[in-house]
């Protein structure tokens, strides 16, 4: 049962435009959600994080909206960049456990 | 402040042999977890250490085993290697609990199993 989905599973899109990723949770007990970039053969890295108690945080070109009652996320870069091409996670965690849940995560190219 | 450092970067094994990952968190955090990312299974939480107790565990065989240091350094190891097990394996450090629940990732052990 995934609980954390990315239903694409990759996204085209022109420099200087705006990215859309997408994410959608089925687990009703996550409260932190949290989104990471990740090129081949490294380990991810931390781009944004939001809690529950929120529906919007930024952080430069990065923004992330929570709707709790659709259970979805969404994750906007603005302007996108060549360098932001890479694979995106979604994850949540639930309380005081460390365990993050991933989706299967989204392609994104940005095409000069 | 230097990041999580995993060691070795790659590894090729043969299937029935035994394997061990390590991990040094950053400095200053002291919960370590570690991931298996595969194509199939993407990324996967095995299990997740704070001041040298296992806190939680994910859907692994007992194969799969973990242990932290009193430096919080970490090990996992696996035993009876498959096949299967061939994939990228991560460990991540948390900061201490309290200031933020986001893990910051090594650059992961890539596992080949032949």
């Amino acid at each position: 049962d995934q609980q954390v989905k990315q239903n694409s599973p990759s996204l085209s899109v022109q420099e200087g435009r705006i990215s859309i990723l997408n994410c959608d949770y089925t687990n009703s007990m996550f409260d932190y959600f949290l989104w990471y970039k990740k090129y081949p053969a490294e380990g991810p890295t931390f781009l944004i994080s939001i809690s529950s108690i929120k529906d919007k945080n930024e952080d430069g070109r990065f923004t992330v909206f929570l709707n709790k009652s659709a259970k979805h996320l969404s994750l906007h870069i603005v302007p996108s960049q060549p360098g932001d091409s890479a694979v995106y996670f979604c994850a949540a965690k639930s309380g005081s456990n460390y365990k993050l849940t991933f989706g299967k995560g989204t392609l994104l190219t940005v095409n000069p | 402040k230097a990041g999580v450092t995993q060691t070795p970067r790659y590894l090729i094994k043969t299937r029935g042999q035994q394997v061990t990952l390590s991990c040094s968190p950053i400095s200053g955090h002291r919960s370590v977890s570690w991931y298996q990312q595969t194509p199939g299974q993407g990324l996967q939480f095995l299990f997740e250490y704070f001041s040298e107790t296992q806190r939680n565990k994910g859907n692994f065989p007992g194969r799969f085993s973990g242990r932290q240091f009193s430096n919080s350094r970490s090990e996992m190891n696996v035993s009876t290697l498959e096949l299967g097990d061939s994939a990228l394996y991560l460990c991540a450090s948390i900061r201490t609990p309290g200031q933020g629940p986001e893990a910051f990732f090594g650059q992961g052990t890539r596992l080949t199993v032949v």
